[in-house]
């Protein structure tokens, strides 16, 4: 499977509790997007990479949120210290510079 | 702010209609453009790119108007298996910008 891939599927964790998601981009594509989808709203933009650097990380996200894509291959989102608003899909897609993006399935994240 | 903006309907229209959804958007800076389509508890999939000339792909049909800010998608010949979500997605102020998805507009054909 050359699609973008996401690990993992799904988590429930407590309040609190540090969370770490990774998401697989395709093979060629030097571009990473991390979003945040909750029922019945859009992709909330979080943070994206060109290569290893994070080029932008929305001011939505609080100093909980980091993102990390070391080598310019895979990426993790880590969340510290949960909240329960923090319940949602986390999307991944990753992209050539000025294409569309292709999308993971998500990781969907329950806090407790 | 950045904002893309769509009706989020729903559309619910008969099979064989022909539907339309436009989207505007507020950085007259962006570059790319593109349509998705999402199904209930799925990810986001790529419909088209929307170019400046306008393009077609069997029965959708997307445009671009820069100088009103907005991109439209047209439907024609509606199937049931066009019901799902459509988000209109902004590459944001230029080449180095990243993707801004609006909240999507819901279709719902029906038999």
């Amino acid at each position: 499977d050359t699609g973008v891939s996401q690990d993992p599927r799904h988590k429930i964790t407590k309040r609190g509790q540090n969370v770490t998601f990774r998401c697989d981009p395709i093979s060629e594509h030097n571009r990473l997007y991390w979003y945040r989808q909750t029922l019945g709203q859009g992709p909330e933009f979080l943070t994206y990479f060109q290569n290893e650097a994070q080029l932008e990380k929305s001011r939505l996200l609080s100093d909980r949120f980091s993102a990390e894509r070391p080598k310019g291959s895979f990426s993790t989102l880590e969340i510290q210290r949960t909240e329960q608003g923090d319940s949602a899909m986390y999307l991944c897609a990753s992209s050539l510079s000025g294409r569309g993006a292709f999308f993971g399935q998500g990781t969907r994240l329950t806090v407790v | 702010r950045k904002e893309v903006e769509q009706d989020p309907g729903p559309f619910n229209v008969p099979e064989g209609a022909t539907v339309a959804f436009n989207c505007t958007y507020s950085n007259s800076a962006s570059q790319s453009f593109f349509w998705y389509r999402q199904d209930c508890r799925k990810e986001p999939k790529l419909l088209m790119s929307v170019y400046s000339s306008g393009n077609e792909d069997g029965r959708f049909t997307a445009q671009l108007n820069r100088a009103s800010q907005y991109i439209s998608l047209l439907i024609r010949d509606s199937k049931l298996s066009d019901s799902a979500t459509y988000l209109c997605v902004v590459n944001w102020g230029g080449s180095q910008g990243n993707l801004i998805f609006g909240k999507g507009t819901k279709l719902s054909v029906k038999p």
